[in-house]
This record gives C-alpha cells, sequence and structure tokens, in this order.
C-alpha cells in the first residue's frame, strides 16, 4: 500500500532553518511528483511547491521563493523540504503529497514546526 | 493563478440535514477539482476527484457535482463523524494546486 511517512517534530528558533523528511512506500517513488502543503494552526492549506523526483526539477510558490527548497533522495526512496530563515509565522504543519496534475489521493502524516525564540 | 472562492466559511447544521458547500473557480478549471474532510490533527482525506467521482470507500452520502467553475460538495444527510473542515482543490494548471478557504461544519 501506497505510504508516505514524514519525520518528526520540530523547534526551531527565529532565522534557523528545518528540513522535514518525507519517505514513499508502497510503488514507483519516480512515477509521480512530491508536493509539499503547509498548515498554520486553524488555518487553512497552503501549497508550497513540488518536484519531480525522476529529473530533481522543482518549482515553488512565490511566497516561499529564495527560502524553500525541494530535494530528494531516490536511492531510499525519500523527498525533503528545507525551510530557512525561518519567522514565528513559519510554524505550522507542512505535509508533503504524492501527485501533480491530479486531486491528491496519498498524503504524509505532517510534521509540526515551532518556530519560538 | 487561479482563484478558488470557497463557500460558507463555516455552518452549523443538526443530524440528518443537507449540507452543501461550493468552490467557484476564477477561470474555467474543467471538472480538474477534488473534495477534502479534515479532521484536527489529521492530513486531508479525499473524498471527491474529477469534480464528482466518488472515492473508494467513502459513504454514498457525499457526492460533487459541477463543472468549468462552479462546484458543490453535498452531503445529503449529516452523520456525527461528518463535522470536520472541508476543502476543495483545484489542479487545472497544476503548478500550483489551489485550496478553497475551507467550510468548518459544526454541530447545530
Amino acid at each position: 500500500q501506497v505510504q508516505l511517512v514524514q519525520s518528526g517534530a520540530e523547534v526551531k528558533k527565529p532565522g534557523a532553518s528545518v528540513k522535514v523528511s518525507c519517505k514513499a512506500s508502497g510503488y514507483t517513488f519516480t512515477s509521480y511528483d512530491i508536493n509539499w502543503v503547509r498548515q498554520a494552526t486553524g488555518q487553512g492549506l497552503e501549497w508550497m511547491g513540488w518536484m519531480n523526483p525522476n529529473r530533481g526539477n522543482t518549482g515553488y510558490a512565490q511566497k516561499f521563493q529564495g527560502r524553500v527548497t525541494m530535494t530528494r533522495n531516490t536511492s531510499i526512496s525519500t523527498a525533503y523540504m528545507e525551510l530557512s530563515s525561518l519567522k514565528s509565522e513559519d510554524t505550522a504543519i507542512y505535509y508533503c503529497a504524492r501527485g501533480g496534475n491530479i486531486t491528491p489521493e496519498y498524503w504524509g502524516q505532517g510534521t509540526l514546526v515551532t518556530v519560538s525564540s | 493563478d487561479i482563484q478558488m472562492t470557497q463557500s460558507p466559511s463555516s455552518l452549523s447544521a443538526s443530524v440528518g440535514d443537507r449540507v452543501t458547500i461550493t468552490c467557484r473557480a476564477s477561470q474555467g478549471i474543467r471538472n480538474d477539482l477534488g473534495w477534502y474532510q479534515q479532521k484536527p490533527g489529521k492530513a486531508p482525506k479525499r473524498l471527491i476527484f474529477a469534480a464528482s467521482t466518488l472515492q473508494t470507500g467513502v459513504p454514498s452520502r457525499f457526492s460533487g457535482s459541477g463543472s468549468v467553475t462552479e462546484f458543490t460538495l453535498t452531503i445529503s444527510s449529516l452523520q456525527p463523524e461528518d463535522f470536520a473542515t472541508y476543502y476543495c482543490l483545484q489542479h487545472n494548471t497544476y503548478p500550483p494546486w489551489t485550496f478553497g478557504q475551507g467550510t468548518k461544519v459544526e454541530i447545530k
């Protein structure tokens, strides 16, 4: 069965960086884009960007340009999302989701990132 | 980018009620839209894709309709486990994905 398992919760200070992982199983990792979506407490879902695990090419929402980097390690079927220059407003749950031009069915369980001094 | 306007932002309803949630796209997206249910602390769960196709395992009281710019999620008879937040998502112009703002369905 398809699964996306994310890394655990993180607590970071303002200005620091965080790297969240998303390990895929149950399908061919390079066959589907991985997208990242975040959700601040009590807020809606916000798309951050996408990565093609086969070619490694990426695209980011304008809001995150210059601060976000999405990478992958195909040997271990894992995608990564790194967000730098963290601010308190980046406190949120970060999700990875499988898919591209489809309504994504498979999501990771979410990773809570807390930014606090 | 395409904007998705979802309404209402919240509603109060009773068990057994019929509930309708709407998403409007700022431009035509064919039927490239899905609906999600999200409960606190959980990832979104896909209910509907391709505007009207019910996800396997989702109760038939959920239905989706519409195309181009107007879309509707209907719960025909609200059940206690349906109290949650619902989101639409369009992928016609992927990337990006664009979500509606969400509708919180609360107990009356």
